[in-house]
């Protein structure tokens, strides 16, 4: 079972953040926070990820609260083509050969 | 370019018949995965391999085998074992890293759905 729990949609305006929340009350202190999405019919594409501190790449930002309980994406100028199913999963780093366990996930609509 | 492919993208079977999945990355990673999607679920581990010549199962390997005789590829047969074969597959890889250093990102590919007639 995934051990995150996430809104099943969310809409945004263009131009305008998205925030994608998620909550993760029972992660333990070696796992990490990971973000993919899934455009309809495609493979998942990977994010952003991070441990405790806030994360910032080309494509998003990760906050994470400081219990680490729960965290959330910030898409900070969506546009119409970041319109997908966006998961938030824990997992523990290194050298684990194990799975991604993907729940439900937001399934986010960018409307212009 | 880098990156995973997965091929083809359609694939339509008879029942009973095997049919063999290709996956390709020339990311030089060394862990390599099977994920299976039906309509409006997550993703379902199917087999994974860490190394050249050895493989794991994962939730769901019945009526699947794979192999992984380089790095680089890592094919996975449906067999005419497997009850339910219609669903869309993924195959991703990831970089392998020691336990506590940032995680071991896995990445996809295109993905190919299967239909079986």
């Amino acid at each position: 079972d995934a051990k995150t729990t996430q809104p099943p949609s969310m809409d945004c305006a263009e131009g305008r953040a998205a925030n994608l929340p998620c909550n993760h009350s029972t992660i333990s202190g070696n796992e990490y926070v990971y973000w993919y999405r899934q455009i309809h019919s495609q493979g998942p594409q990977y994010i952003i990820h991070g441990l405790k501190n806030n994360e910032t790449n080309e494509m998003a930002s990760l906050i994470i609260t400081e219990d680490r309980k729960s965290s959330t994406l910030i898409l900070p100028h969506a546009t119409l083509r970041d319109t997908a199913v966006y998961y938030c999963i824990v997992r523990v780093g290194g050298n684990q050969g194990g799975k991604l366990i993907f729940g439900q996930g937001t399934e986010l609509s960018v409307k212009p | 370019d880098g990156g995973i492919t997965q091929s083809p993208k359609y694939l339509f079977r008879k029942e009973g018949q095997n049919v063999t999945l290709s996956c390709e990355q020339n990311l030089n990673h060394d862990a390599m995965y099977w994920y299976r999607q039906d309509p409006g679920q997550g993703l379902r581990l199917i087999y994974y391999s860490q190394i050249v010549n050895d493989f794991q199962k994962g939730d769901i390997a019945e009526g699947y085998s794979v192999s992984r005789e380089k790095k680089e590829s890592f094919p996975l047969t449906v067999t005419s074992a497997q009850k339910n074969p219609t669903a869309f597959y993924l195959c991703a890889s990831s970089p392998l890293r020691y336990r506590g250093v940032s995680g071991d990102t896995q990445y996809f590919g295109p993905g190919t759905r299967l239909t079986v007639l």
